[in-house]
C-alpha cells in the first residue's frame, strides 16, 4: 500500500527555521515525483514545487522560489520542505503528494495527477 | 504561468441533482488536467486525470470532459458524500496550477 506520512504540527516564532518531512512507503520511492502543496487557512491549494528523489531534480513555483528549499534523502525514502526564516504568512497546512504514472500499452509512461497525499503538516507561525 | 479559472466558486445543490463545474485554462493544455475532491480537514483526493479518466475506485457518477482550454467535472446524481470542495489542476509541464476551487453546498 502506497503511503505518505508527514511530520507533525509545528508552532514556531517569526524568524525561526523549520524542516518538515514526508516519508514514502509501499512503492519505488526514488522514481516518482513528489510535490509540495500549501493551503492557507480557509483558502485553496497552491503548488509549491516538485522534487524527483532519484536525482534531486527540483522545480519550484515562481511564487515560492527562494522562500523554501526542497530536498530528499532517498536512502530513507523521505522528502523535506525547509524554511530558513519563517514569517506569520507561512502559517498554513502543507501537503506532500506523489505524482502517479500511467503505463500505456506500448510501455510508454504518462503522468497521472497527484494520486497519493500525505495527511498534511500544520505549521503555525506566531509571536 | 498557466492560469486556471474555475466556476462557480460556490454551488448550492440538492441530493440527486446533476452538478457541473467548469475549469478554463489561459492556454491550451491538451488533456493534462486533473480533478480533486477535498473535504474539511482532509487531504485532497484525486478523482479524474487526463481530463476524463476516472481513477480506480471513484464512483461512476463522476465524469470529466473537455480538452484544450475548457474542461468540466460532472456529478450525475449528487450524493450526501459529495458535498465538498472540488479543484481542477493542470499538469501540462512540471509547473502545476490549481483552480480556485468550487464548494458544493447543501441547498
Amino acid at each position: 500500500e502506497v503511503q505518505l506520512v508527514q511530520s507533525g504540527a509545528e508552532v514556531k516564532k517569526p524568524g525561526e527555521s523549520l524542516r518538515i518531512s514526508c516519508k514514502g512507503s509501499g512503492y519505488n520511492f526514488p522514481n516518482y515525483w513528489i510535490a509540495w502543496v500549501r493551503q492557507m487557512p480557509g483558502k485553496g491549494l497552491e503548488w509549491m514545487g516538485f522534487i524527483y528523489p532519484a536525482d534531486s531534480d527540483t522545480r519550484y513555483s515562481p511564487s515560492f522560489e527562494g522562500q523554501v528549499t526542497m530536498s530528499v534523502d532517498k536512502s530513507i525514502h523521505t522528502a523535506y520542505l525547509q524554511w530558513n526564516s519563517l514569517q506569520a504568512s507561512d502559517t498554513a497546512m502543507y501537503y506532500c503528494a506523489r505524482e502517479d504514472e500511467v503505463l500505456r500499452p506500448d510501455d510508454m509512461k504518462e503522468r497521472g495527477g497527484l494520486g497519493y497525499w500525505g495527511q498534511g503538516s500544520l505549521v503555525t507561525v506566531s509571536a | 504561468d498557466i492560469q486556471m479559472t474555475q466556476s462557480p466558486s460556490t454551488l448550492s445543490a440538492s441530493v440527486g441533482d446533476r452538478v457541473t463545474i467548469t475549469c478554463r485554462a489561459s492556454q491550451s493544455m491538451s488533456k493534462w488536467l486533473a480533478w480533486y475532491q477535498q473535504k474539511p480537514g482532509k487531504a485532497p483526493k484525486l478523482l479524474i486525470y487526463e481530463a476524463s479518466t476516472l481513477r480506480s475506485g471513484v464512483p461512476l457518477r463522476f465524469s470529466g470532459s473537455g480538452s484544450g482550454t475548457e474542461f468540466t467535472l460532472t456529478i450525475s446524481s449528487l450524493q450526501p458524500d459529495d458535498f465538498a470542495t472540488y479543484y481542477c489542476q493542470q499538469y501540462l509541464s512540471y509547473s502545476l496550477t490549481f483552480g480556485g476551487g468550487t464548494k458544493v453546498e447543501i441547498k
